[in-house]
Formats: C-alpha cells, sequence, structure tokens
C-alpha cells in the first residue's frame, strides 16, 4: 500500500459526459501527478501540482482539467469523453522538494475508464 | 521516439536466471527511476539512481547509469517468478518535474 488512494476504482460512462477523478496523496507530500496509461501510448504524464499550484504540464488535452485543493487532494476532470479516452488514469505523490533530486512518486492503484 | 525507451519490449526467462533491461534517454536529467508494475496495478518504486553516480544495488537490483551515452540498465538477479512485471524507467529533464516514463519492458519468470 502506496498511502495514496485514488476513487473510483472502476467508472464507466458514455462519450460526450463528464467525470471527475480524485486523488488523496500520501500524507506529508505536497506534490500529486496525474498519468494516462493506455495500451497503444504506454504511460503519459499530464499534469502536476505541487502545493496547489501547477508545476508542470504534459500531454494533457483541453478537455481534461486538473486542480489541487487546500487539502492537498487533487481532482482530474475529464469532459466531452472520447472513446479514446479510456484508460488507466493514475495519481502519484511525491514530497517533491525543490532541488533535491530525489522525487521519488508513489503511485495509487489508478481509476479504470472505460468510455463506451 | 520519446525520452526514456526500454530494450527489449518483452523478455522471457527461468526462474534463477538473471534478467536485464535498458533504457535509453534524451536530455540532461537529474536522476532516473525504476518502477515495476504488475498487471494493471500502480506502479511501485524500485530504485533512484542520481545523475552524478554510475552505479546502486538494492537486494537483488543493480542499477548502472551511464550518462555519457545516455541509458541505464536495470539487473536482477536470481529471478523469481514473483518478479514477473512490467518495468519502467522514468526521467526528468534537469530543472524540470515532468517526469516521462519509457514504455517499458514486459518481464515474465518461468517456474
Amino acid at each position: 500500500d502506496s498511502g495514496v488512494t485514488q476513487t473510483p476504482k472502476h467508472l464507466i460512462t458514455a462519450t460526450g459526459q463528464r467525470v471527475t477523478l480524485r486523488c488523496s496523496p500520501r500524507s506529508g507530500d505536497l506534490s500529486v501527478y496525474w498519468y494516462q496509461q493506455s495500451l497503444d501510448q504506454g504511460l503519459q504524464f499530464l499534469i502536476q501540482y505541487y502545493n496547489g499550484e501547477e508545476r508542470a504540464k504534459g500531454n494533457i488535452l483541453e478537455r481534461f482539467s486538473a486542480q489541487q485543493f487546500p487539502d492537498l487532494h487533487s481532482e482530474l476532470n475529464l469532459s466531452s469523453l472520447e472513446l479514446g479516452d479510456s484508460a488507466l488514469y493514475f495519481c502519484a505523490s511525491s514530497v517533491a522538494v525543490p532541488g533535491a533530486g530525489t522525487d521519488t512518486q508513489y503511485f495509487g492503484p489508478g481509476t479504470r475508464l472505460t468510455v463506451l | 521516439s520519446q525520452q526514456g525507451e526500454e530494450d527489449p519490449q518483452a523478455l522471457s526467462i527461468q526462474e534463477g536466471e538473471n534478467a536485464t533491461m535498458n533504457c535509453s534517454y534524451k536530455t540532461s536529467i537529474n536522476n532516473l527511476q525504476w518502477y515495476r508494475q504488475n498487471s494493471g496495478r500502480g506502479l511501485v518504486h524500485l530504485i533512484l539512481i542520481r545523475s552524478n553516480e554510475r552505479e546502486k544495488h538494492s537486494g537483488r537490483l543493480r542499477v548502472t547509469l551511464d550518462t555519457s551515452k545516455k541509458s541505464s540498465s536495470l539487473l536482477i538477479t536470481a529471478s523469481r517468478a514473483a518478479d514477473t512485471a512490467s518495468y519502467f524507467c522514468a526521467t526528468a529533464t534537469s530543472g524540470t518535474y515532468k517526469y516521462i516514463f519509457g514504455t517499458g519492458t514486459r518481464l515474465k519468470v518461468l517456474a
């Protein structure tokens, strides 16, 4: 158990819909990362937040957005869903001390999204 | 091709044998990390090697880093069936926290 929790575990929805994925980081971790893992794309970095602020952005679509709240939990919002958005979505957290160079990430169990 | 490419894509060995997988990357890095993922589950951090280190050990794991060749290798000695998983390397370009994971090596250890 990494200490990172994600809800829900599974989500099945239809094209055009909007969903919210939730992540609670490990106690004490200020940084949250979101990743998308699909069969043909591997693990793709989406976005990172540190203590409530966006720090790094990856291949995140404009239909997707995220935020980190004052209690450090994070939500990933996916809208206008398409079939191709079906994937495993992982959240990871880390201490992310700037400049320390030891940003080990602890991954949650993931949310499996199926868009029908 | 993306930063952090693992080679081979898949590897099948007998229990007790050693498994070696390689990772290549493209930019200057602060550190390189290896992760393991059991089928459909979250990734688990295995080991981190800093850019000024050349070799690191952790139990049955040995990681090397060659910054001149922009490559790293992960060696698992005396493999066990429980080592069956996908293994990913992850790098972040110096000065960023944007981690790039490779496509992984799928290791199968046969009992």
